[in-house]
């Protein structure tokens, strides 16, 4: 059974650029919910997403935009990147957006200079 | 809204001490606690989570208490060892229709040889 696998390992970008990262669920997960983690502090939540449709959001700004796909696996979208979107970025995948166990993938760090 | 208090920030104990990780919550209408373990810069491993109707769980050496009416749930570690060493998170879902997780800043634990 493969876990989840999120992709980049690392990005750099600078402040106004678009980014992309990817996360593959566990098999038989179709809920994904993305996570911004500053360094020092816990997880934020970003938004979820079931059954190709978002489920809740956090209180990040609507340049932060996410997809989900057929396959459940998900892509996180951030545009007009600032400084302060530097961070791990985590992906979590689980059986059903009902309070089930949440498994992490690695994370993605990205550095906004 | 839901705040989740993790103190100490950090804790040093000599290997083979058992242990105790305190967190707090200021709601107590939540649906599950989960307690992660998370290494430098990587992301969140799954160690334990305890429904609202349960007050605890085990995992070898691992016991997490939890109870809700005081908004307080425990980590006891056994024996540790200088491998426990890392951040160790916990989180609460609320009811609802979906499982975001609200993080303390997590504990960093340093067990020395």
């Amino acid at each position: 059974e493969t876990g989840v696998t999120q992709s980049p390992t690392h990005l750099i970008k600078t402040r106004g650029q678009q980014v992309t990262l990817r996360c593959s669920s566990q098999s038989g997960h179709n809920t994904v919910s993305w996570y911004q983690q500053a360094l020092g502090q816990g997880p934020q939540f970003i938004f979820q997403y079931y059954r190709e449709e978002e489920n809740g959001r956090g209180n990040f700004p609507p340049r932060f935009s996410g997809l989900q796909f057929p396959n459940y696996s998900s892509e996180l979208n951030v545009n007009a990147l600032e400084l302060d979107d530097s961070a791990l970025y985590l992906c979590a995948s689980s059986l059903s957006p009902a309070g089930d166990t949440q498994y992490f993938g690695p994370g993605t760090r990205l550095t906004v200079l | 809204k839901q705040e989740v208090t993790q103190i100490p920030a950090a804790l040093s104990v000599p290997e083979g001490e058992n242990l105790v990780l305190n967190c707090s919550f200021t709601d107590s209408a939540i649906y599950n606690l989960q307690w992660f373990r998370q290494d430098p810069g990587k992301g969140l491993t799954s160690l334990l989570l305890i429904q609202s109707s349960q007050r605890e769980q085990t995992s070898g050496r691992l016991n997490a208490s939890l109870d809700k009416s005081s908004g307080r749930s425990t980590l006891y570690i056994a024996a540790s060892q200088p491998g426990d060493s890392a951040t160790y998170l916990c989180a609460v879902t609320r009811p609802g229709a979906n499982s975001k997780l609200t993080f303390g800043k997590g504990i960093t634990l340093s067990v020395r040889p």
